[in-house]
């Protein structure tokens, strides 16, 4: 069945730098795009940014441009997630999503969440 | 505004109708997709599009959209929908952007 398996929970101290992995499995890894989305703990969830696992292309968001480094392996099916200069603001849970794309009645794109991986916990602290 | 707008927490009573809305400017332009979660998982993709439903989502969830507002409707909700709600969309960059939830508590 198509799915999404992150690795481990993290400990980090502030300054240093974690790297989630995102395998997936059951479908062609490169015909979607994976995105990576956290959620600190009570809040809501927070779009950090995707790449287009078929090309490489990949983009930021503005809060985390700079921070943020995704990446992918598509011999391996996995996509990654770096985040570095940790601080405790960035203790959260960290998931992989794909995105399937779909079109309306009158030929419009869109796309939607459709398979997310499990999280993964990461904990800033010194 | 990139923003969107969720109500904090709704409650329904067991078997009742309830209306979970999101509000945003670029709901004027972009589709809303809407997820549940339940404690300690991930989001479930239940909406999306106009109104489409994922293979295993129960007829009762339904959306619809209004000029800048979308909504998400359970038509006879259970007590297995008592989850937070999220709706997602689009910002005027075209990055994704997701609503602050919407706990739903049923009665």
């Amino acid at each position: 069945q198509v799915q999404l398996v992150q690795s481990g929970a993290e400990v980090k101290k502030p300054g240093a730098s974690v790297k989630v992995s995102c395998k997936a499995s059951g479908y062609t890894f490169t015909s979607y795009a994976m995105h990576w989305v956290r959620q600190a703990p009570g809040q809501r969830l927070e779009w950090m940014g995707w790449i287009n696992a078929g090309n490489g292309n990949t983009k930021y968001s503005q809060k985390f441009q700079g921070r943020v480094t995704i990446t992918r392996d598509t011999s391996a099916s996995t996509a990654y997630m770096e985040l570095s200069s940790l601080r405790s603001e960035d203790t959260a849970v960290y998931y992989c999503a794909r995105t399937n794309n779909y079109y309306d009645s009158s030929g419009y794109l869109y796309d939607a969440f459709d398979i997310w991986g499990q999280g993964t916990m990461v904990t800033v602290s010194s | 505004s990139s923003e969107l707008t969720q109500d904090p927490a709704v409650s329904v009573a067991l078997g009742q109708t309830v209306r979970i809305t999101c509000q945003g400017d670029s709901l004027r332009s972009y589709y809303a997709s809407w997820y549940q979660q339940k404690p300690g998982q991930a989001p479930v993709l239940v909406i999306y599009g106009k109104n489409n439903r994922p293979s295993g989502i129960p007829d009762r969830f339904s959306g619809s959209s209004s000029g800048n507002t979308a909504s998400l409707t359970i038509t006879g909700a259970q007590a297995e929908d008592e989850a937070d709600y999220y709706c997602n969309s689009r910002d005027s960059s075209g990055n994704q952007v997701f609503g602050g939830g919407t706990k739903l508590t049923v009665l």
